[in-house]
Order: structure tokens, then C-alpha cells, then sequence
């Protein structure tokens, strides 16, 4: 099946720093979701992203849509404990009427107080 | 309050045993989603379903399968065809509009004895 490009694949950094990831396809998307995974939980939404060039914040989190349609990019400002988790970008086409999602390989965030 | 609820929260399966993982949801969602996450890796489609007495497989159907009696609840069976099922997986739900969010259950963890 088709996959997301997600970078890096594991950060490990000094509680106040900020953090940046990335995903990237070779294919065009309608939709780009950021979701956080605590371990031994389910994937909760962090934000989600609805037009190419859209830049949302949710406290310290903010992502945007790629103006190609082809990326999107999650920063978190000052990072603090709680923010240890996976971190997992998802598209979605829109045009296919099935409602799938295609998810990247996740980010294992780490952060040392 | 509404959500979507998947028991057990951990299994343990014997060789050539079919168990069965429940997924229930009071979100009146039509689409319900099953997901399989292996360490390091990210979400890989089981089965998915838009609407009662419907679905279709994903990329990862091989040893799988689901029933749609209930708009609410969409259980799916780990066969004993399923040679490598140790893993969490993950059910979700969605509106069912195109590229909608997918609300996530809290997993379940299957072993192998």
C-alpha cells in the first residue's frame, strides 16, 4: 500500500527546546492529520489540515499544509515531559469516497527534563 | 460520553485458535475502521467498513476477517490463518465524509502463547 515519508524517525531532546518533523509523498492530498500516540493507547488528534498553504496552531503545536500538496510539517515550541509520544502524520485523497486515511511511520519523541 | 471502545485490552491467543477483538462506537459514525501497528512501523489497514452489512479489505486482509451487523460495532476475528498475529491493534471510526477524521479506540494487545 501507498506510505507516507515521515522524519526524523526518532528524536530525543532537552526539555524547553522546539521540535520539527516532516512528512512527505510522492502523491497529492486533500487532507493532512497529525496525531500523538502515548504508549499503550490510541492515537489521539492533534490537528488536522484542510487547504495547501493552511497554517494551524493548537497551543504549542503548529502544522501546516504544503503548498505542493505533497507535505506537511508539525513544530512543537518548548517542549516539555508530556510531550513523549509517537507522532504520526496522515493524508487523505477525498476523491476516493472510502474516507482512508494513509498513515507515515511515526516519530518517537523523547524528552529529557 | 461518546467514543469508541475496544475490548479486551490485552489477549493472548493459542496455536490455531480464532479470537475475536470487539470494537463498539456511540459516535453514530457510518465508517469503522481495524488497524494493525507493529513497533517502529506505522498503522496498516486491516479492514474497513462505510456503512452496515458492508466492507472491504485494506492492505493487510490475509488472516483477517470483520462482520458489519451493527452500525455501532464492527468485531474483528484474528484467524488461525494468520500466522504472525502478535501485535496492538487499533480500531477507528469516522463521519464516513471524504478524508474525514478517524477517532481512535485505545487498542488491544494480542500475544501468542
Amino acid at each position: 500500500g501507498q506510505q507516507l515519508n515521515q522524519s526524523p524517525q526518532s528524536m530525543f531532546i532537552q526539555e524547553g527546546e522546539d521540535v520539527s518533523m516532516n512528512c512527505t509523498s510522492s502523491s497529492i492530498f486533500n487532507t493532512w492529520l497529525w496525531y500523538k500516540q502515548d504508549p499503550g493507547e490510541g492515537p489521539v488528534l492533534l490537528i488536522a489540515l484542510y487547504k495547501a498553504g493552511e497554517l494551524t496552531s493548537n497551543g504549542r503545536l503548529t502544522a501546516q499544509f504544503g503548498i505542493t500538496r505533497k507535505d506537511s510539517f508539525l513544530n512543537i515550541s518548548a517542549s516539555i515531559p508530556s510531550d513523549v509520544g509517537i507522532y504520526f502524520c496522515a493524508g487523505g485523497h477525498g476523491s476516493s469516497n472510502t474516507g482512508k486515511l494513509i498513515f507515515g511511520q511515526g516519530t518517537t519523541l523523547q524528552v529529557k527534563p | 460520553d461518546g467514543g469508541i471502545t475496544q475490548s479486551p485490552k490485552y489477549l493472548f491467543r493459542k496455536e490455531g485458535q480464532n479470537v475475536t477483538l470487539s470494537c463498539e462506537q456511540n459516535l453514530n459514525h457510518d465508517a469503522m475502521y481495524w488497524y494493525r501497528q507493529d513497533p517502529g512501523q506505522g498503522l496498516r489497514l486491516i479492514y474497513y467498513s462505510q456503512i452496515v452489512n458492508d466492507f472491504q479489505k485494506g492492505d493487510i486482509a490475509e488472516g483477517y476477517s470483520v462482520s458489519r451487523e451493527k452500525k455501532e460495532s464492527f468485531p474483528l476475528t484474528v484467524t488461525s490463518a494468520q500466522k504472525n498475529p502478535t501485535a496492538f491493534y487499533l480500531c477507528a471510526s469516522s463521519i464516513g465524509e471524504l478524508a474525514g477524521i478517524q477517532y481512535f479506540g485505545a487498542g488491544t494487545r494480542l500475544s501468542v502463547l
